[in-house]
């Protein structure tokens, strides 16, 4: 298995401008996570899904985030507009619920936000 | 906010000798979990001790769990240079929810 893929690795972009990052979980996993990781603030849970469905989508910062997973095998995070303090590392993690519940992180997305 | 916090936040060490990081959290839980991270990189699993475990063992590794004092180790035995990563702990809060709460980790450097 490929393990879990982000996509792109890293994104600079401009104040302002649409962000799309993008999560193929591991085959077989029915749990999805976004995290954001900084230094000041360390690993934080944004959103997490279990079976495409949103569970708990508290950590997601503000109205300019949001979170989709159309099927078993993708998952997009977007940040609209797009602000300086929203650069971070963010990490895509997949889980099966009923199992160990140990997660697989992905590579991650370096984001920089200009 | 974060549940785990570590201790220390950096730890720096020879090669060969045993490494002790700590865990503190605030909450009952239904497991807690080691990650290990190296930098640039995504976190990687190593073991879990469920609630009722007192410690468990994996290769060079050994957890232990107190839940009396709401609190974990993870040792690694004659460390390696490749052995120098970050160290995290998470726990897994009782409720049946599958959220994990990670600690700000402590960074392990290994000299060889």
């Amino acid at each position: 298995d490929a393990g879990v893929i982000q996509s792109p690795r890293h994104e600079v972009t401009e104040m302002g401008q649409e962000v799309t990052l993008r999560c193929k979980p591991i085959s077989g996993h029915n749990s999805l996570f976004w995290y954001r990781q900084t230094m000041m603030r360390g690993l934080e849970l944004l959103i997490y899904f279990n079976n495409n469905v949103p569970i708990d989508d508290s950590g997601m910062p503000e109205d300019r985030f949001s979170a989709k997973m159309p099927n078993a095998s993708f998952s997009t995070l977007k940040i609209q507009p797009s602000e300086p303090r929203d650069s971070a590392v963010y990490f895509c993690a997949s889980s099966f619920r009923g199992g160990r519940n140990e997660q697989f992180f992905g590579p991650g997305t370096r984001l920089t936000v200009l | 906010s974060q549940q785990g916090e570590e201790d220390p936040q950096a730890l720096s060490i020879q090669e060969g000798e045993n490494a002790t990081m700590n865990c503190s959290y605030k909450t009952s839980i239904n497991n807690l979990q080691w990650y290990r991270q190296n930098s640039g990189r995504g976190l990687v699993h190593l073991i879990l001790i469920r609630s009722n475990e007192r410690e468990k063992h994996s290769g060079r590794l050994r957890v232990t769990l107190d839940t009396s004092k709401k609190s974990s180790s993870l040792l690694i035995t004659a460390s390696r240079a490749a052995d120098t990563a970050s160290y995290f702990c998470a726990t897994e809060s009782q409720g049946g929810s599958e959220k994990l709460v990670f600690g700000k980790g402590t960074k392990l450097t290994v000299n060889p």
